[in-house]
C-alpha cells in the first residue's frame, strides 16, 4: 500500500513566525502536492512537484514556497504565517503523467492554527 | 480552467439504505478522469473511485458505482447498502492529463454524509 505521511497532525505558531510542513511518501512516486483545505472552499492546490527540485504554482501560492531536495520528501513553507493561513493542509503523490492512471494518494493532514 | 461543483452540501441516509451523491464539471478536454474521494472524521483522504472518460462503462467498486453521462458532464456517486462507516465527506475531483508536468486535481466543495440508524 501507498503511505504518504507528514510530519505533525496539529501545529500552533505565531504570527511572522516561519512554519516548515514535511511529507514523506514511500512509493517512487514522481509527483507531488500540497493542498490547503477550507470549509466550503474544498482543496486548493498550492504547490506541486513532478521530479527532485522542480516545482510548479498551483492556484493559490501566495506566501508560501516549496522544496524538494529528495525524492520522497515535499516541503511546504511558510515564510512568514499569519492569520489568514489557518487551514488544515494535505499532501499528496501519484505516479507520473503517462502512467494510465495517475491516482493522488493523500496524507493524513496537518492542522495549522496561526495565532 | 476546469470547474467542479457539488450543490449537495450536507446529506442524509438511513442504515441500508440508498443514496445519489451529484457532481457536474465544466471542461472542453476530451480525455480526463474522474474521481470520487472519501474523507471520514478525522482521518485519510482516500480514493473511493475512478473513472476514465473514454470508458463508456460506469465505475464500480462493491457498493459504489458511479453514473458517469459524459455529455451532460455529470458524475454522480451511488452507495448501496448505506453502512455507518461511510459517514463522512465525499469529494467529487477532475483530473486531465498534461504533457511534460504533474497531473493536476481539481476537487469540489465537497458533500458531508451523514448515515443514521
Amino acid at each position: 500500500d501507498v503511505k504518504v505521511t507528514q510530519s505533525s497532525r496539529y501545529l500552533v505558531k505565531r504570527t511572522g513566525e516561519k512554519v516548515f510542513l514535511e511529507c514523506v511518501q514511500d512509493m517512487d512516486h514522481e509527483n507531488m502536492f500540497w493542498y490547503r483545505q477550507d470549509p466550503g472552499l474544498g482543496l486548493r492546490l498550492i504547490y506541486f512537484s513532478y521530479d527532485v527540485k522542480m516545482k510548479e504554482k498551483g492556484d493559490i501560492p501566495e506566501g508560501y514556497s516549496v522544496s524538494r531536495e529528495k525524492k520522497e520528501r515535499f516541503s511546504l513553507i511558510l515564510e512568514s504565517a499569519s492569520t489568514n493561513q489557518t487551514s488544515m493542509y494535505l499532501c499528496a503523490s501519484s505516479y507520473p503523467t503517462h502512467a494510465p492512471q495517475a491516482t493522488q494518494y493523500f496524507g493524513p493532514g496537518t492542522r495549522l492554527t496561526v495565532l | 480552467a476546469q470547474t467542479v461543483t457539488q450543490s449537495q452540501p450536507e446529506m442524509s441516509v438511513q442504515e441500508a439504505e440508498t443514496v445519489t451523491l451529484s457532481c457536474t464539471y465544466d471542461t472542453s478536454e476530451n480525455n480526463y478522469y474522474l474521481f470520487w474521494y472519501k474523507q471520514p472524521p478525522s482521518r485519510q483522504m482516500i480514493l473511493v473511485i475512478r473513472q476514465e472518460a473514454y470508458k463508456q462503462q460506469n465505475a464500480t467498486e462493491n457498493r459504489f458505482s458511479v453514473n458517469f453521462q459524459k455529455a451532460a458532464k455529470s458524475f454522480s456517486l451511488k452507495i448501496s447498502d448505506s453502512q455507518l462507516g461511510d459517514t463522512a465527506m465525499y469529494f467529487c475531483a477532475f483530473m486531465k492529463q498534461e504533457a511534460g508536468t504533474a497531473s493536476k486535481l481539481t476537487f469540489g466543495t465537497g458533500t458531508r454524509l451523514q448515515v443514521t440508524l
